[in-house]
């Protein structure tokens, strides 16, 4: 069964500090998607991630692909209330998707 | 420009009521999406169209569900005879050509709400 897990499911955090969020994949993919979801909101696109070793940041936001391990990393440095969302990595041409990260960061 | 907008915002309806949801892509966008989102839930994929085919209809949960694309355009995914666990958030995205089975970036809708009585 293809299935991508993320981890964590929840998290809740102080500004100002770092974290990393996980997300394995069964399937192979050499692409990997990222998305953000604000509350009542829709899906806006992170990153797409389209080989291995790739790297892409913006902002205080750092995504990795390692096609190898089947595992992607979202990193968030110095965080801000800002960043607050819930986020999903999807592969297999983004039809099989992560549960999500709720992340939340407090002032 | 336009991004995808998906109508109506929100439905509630009586179990075992039919219902239609539309959405409208960005135009030029050839790949058409719809995905299930339950309450605190990820996505879970139900069809994609590539022009006015759809080459994967494997998440449809069963036969009540059916969708349509015309014109290579708006789309609308219907629901017969509704059951309250079809109550969630609905969203279509779409993307332009999936060139050589590769796609790309989806755009997402803001979702149409259903609630089954």
């Amino acid at each position: 069964e293809l299935k991508v897990e993320q981890n964590p499911l929840f998290l809740s955090m102080q500004e100002g500090k770092n974290y990393t969020i996980y997300c394995n994949y069964s399937t192979t993919s050499d692409r990997l998607y990222w998305y953000r979801q604000d509350p009542g909101k829709s899906l806006e696109s992170l990153f797409v991630l389209l080989s291995n070793g790739a790297v892409k940041q913006e902002g205080r936001l750092m995504a990795s692909l390692d096609t190898k391990a089947r595992l992607s990393t979202l990193h968030i440095t110095a965080a801000v209330h800002d960043l607050s969302a819930t986020y999903f990595c999807a592969v297999d041409n983004q039809l099989i998707w992560g549960a999500g990260t709720k992340l939340i960061i407090k002032p | 420009g336009a991004g995808v907008s998906q109508s109506p915002s929100n439905k509630v309806t009586e179990k075992g009521k039919d219902v239609e949801l539309r959405c409208d892509p960005i135009s030029g966008h050839t790949a058409l999406y719809w995905y299930r989102q339950s309450l605190g839930q990820g996505l879970e994929f139900l069809i994609y169209f590539q022009g006015n085919s759809a080459p994967d209809k494997s998440g449809l949960p069963s036969d009540r569900f059916s969708a349509e694309r015309t014109g290579g355009s708006v789309s609308t995914l219907t629901i017969q005879r509704t059951q309250q666990e079809d109550s969630a958030v609905y969203l279509c995205a779409s993307s332009l050509a999936a060139r050589g089975g590769r796609a790309d970036t989806q755009y997402f809708g803001p979702g149409t709400r259903l609630t089954v009585l």
